[in-house]
């Protein structure tokens, strides 16, 4: 039974590059999320996918954050001219949508440092 | 605007003796709670939840007790053993997300 990967798991990134992550979701799940977590904080919602469209986007999500799920698969969260702040541990989690289930499951994150 | 808050950032538990941790939540609309446990280095894992329309719910040495009137959780956890030592944290679904409180970090002593 394969879990929710992530890749890369570290990424350390100079100001002002690019990043792209990549989420792979169990297998059978239709819904597809990500979230940032900070130090001392809980995860906090970025956006999520069902199949492939996206169907809510956080105020937290800036402009030079993108997502997609092409084909209703994998997805990637590209951050264009990253900035210190937006270092933190990026997190996605899948789930099956139906009604009176609410568990997602979390792969192991992706933390990013910007210097 | 912290719907759930989790105001006690760490717990110290001797092994054997009992862990409670709390959540409040200010959403009247929450009618469901999740408790997510966290290892460093790893993503967080389910572990228990509840609908508002029970109080309690078990598994094994876990429980979650629901005061709804208080907007009030907690996870019990009885024994407590050294590897339940982790960051816990208490969550809601909303419009298809969860918003999560802040963690409380337990650690278990032997």
């Amino acid at each position: 039974d394969t879990g929710v990967s992530q890749d890369p798991r570290h990424k350390i990134t100079k100001r002002g590059q690019n990043v792209t992550f990549r989420c792979d979701p169990i297998s059978e799940h239709n819904r597809l999320y990500w979230y940032r977590q900070t130090l001392g904080q809980g995860p906090e919602f970025l956006t999520y996918f069902q199949n492939e469209a996206q169907l809510e986007k956080s105020r937290l999500l800036s402009d030079r954050f993108s997502a997609e799920r092409p084909k209703g698969s994998f997805s990637t969260l590209e951050i264009q001219r990253t900035e210190q702040g937006d270092s933190a541990m990026y997190l996605c989690a899948s789930s099956l949508a139906k009604r009176g289930l609410y568990e997602q499951y979390f792969g192991p994150g992706t933390r990013l440092t910007v210097t | 605007d912290q719907q759930v808050k989790q105001n006690s950032p760490s717990l110290s538990v001797q092994e054997g003796r009992i862990s409670i941790l709390n959540c409040d939540y200010t959403n009247s609309m929450f009618d469901y709670f999740l408790w997510y446990k966290k290892y460093p280095a790893e993503g967080p894992t389910f572990l228990i939840s509840i609908s508002s329309i029970k109080d309690k719910n078990e598994d094994g040495r876990f429980t979650v007790f629901l005061n709804k009137s208080a907007k009030h959780l907690s996870l019990h956890i009885v024994p407590s053993q050294p590897g339940d030592s982790a960051v816990y944290f208490c969550a809601a679904p909303i419009a298809g997300k969860l918003i999560f409180g802040q963690g409380t970090t337990l650690q278990v002593k032997p």
